[in-house]
């Protein structure tokens, strides 16, 4: 079946970078996202990368992924009190449903 | 890039009565719609698939009757929570394929439901 894993909770200092990491079991999956939600809102495309990439950088961004073992992880270079949220991978999978993983919230510690 | 409107942002409702929220996409055409609902501090849950012109498809364990989906337009999309319980207050997104795969998939902004 499809499951994606993430950690719960993430803390970090401002300027720090935080990782962000996720798992997830459809290895037939051609596009794996990162979403942003902040309180009470919908949910914001941060980026994504395609199966076939290992790597993809977007200014503070950097997406890795290691499809033989099916991890994916968000680097957010300097981050800042706004980036405080709760972020969500999702995988595209072979039934062209988006499955959301648990979600990991980041609190950035001035 | 594709935006999808939704409304309303947030509702209260007294038990028994029925709530419709709906999804518009603005600036594209969506044969297809996403219903979500997320518990506090919880992921998404698929609920429902809606195709326009036809019949959506639900997940399993996921009442028809009780919310009943509508995708009469390649622009608009609902769903009607019927008889509404306090069990059934949670937050509903919806949720639309962009036309190129790349730009993922966009979000209404979402519903906060609450029955009292």
């Amino acid at each position: 079946g499809e499951d994606v894993e993430q950690s719960l909770f993430l803390s970090v200092r401002e300027g720090d970078s935080s990782v962000i990491n996720c798992t997830y079991t459809d290895s037939s999956s051609t596009y794996l996202y990162w979403y942003k939600q902040e309180p009470g809102a919908g949910l914001q495309l941060l980026t994504y990368i395609f199966s076939n990439m290992d790597m993809k950088q977007d200014q503070r961004l950097t997406v890795l992924l290691n499809k033989k073992d099916k991890h994916l992880s968000l680097r957010i270079a300097d981050t800042q009190t706004g980036d405080s949220a709760i972020y969500f991978c999702a995988e595209l999978g072979s039934s062209y449903k988006l499955i959301f993983g648990s979600g990991t919230r980041l609190l950035v510690r001035p | 890039g594709a935006v999808v409107s939704q409304h309303p942002s947030w509702v209260i409702c007294k038990s028994g009565t029925s709530v419709k929220i709906e999804c518009r996409s603005l600036d594209f055409q969506a044969t297809t719609m996403f219903w979500y609902r997320q518990f506090p501090k919880k992921s998404l849950m698929l609920m429902a698939t809606s195709n326009e012109g036809s019949k959506a498809t639900y997940e399993q364990g996921v009442e028809k009757d009780k919310f009943l989906i509508n995708h009469a337009s390649l622009t608009l999309s609902t769903l009607t929570v019927t008889s509404a319980h306090p069990e059934d207050s949670s937050f509903y997104i919806c949720s639309a394929p962009a036309t190129v795969s790349t730009d993922g998939y966009t979000f209404g902004s979402g519903t906060r439901l609450t029955v009292v």
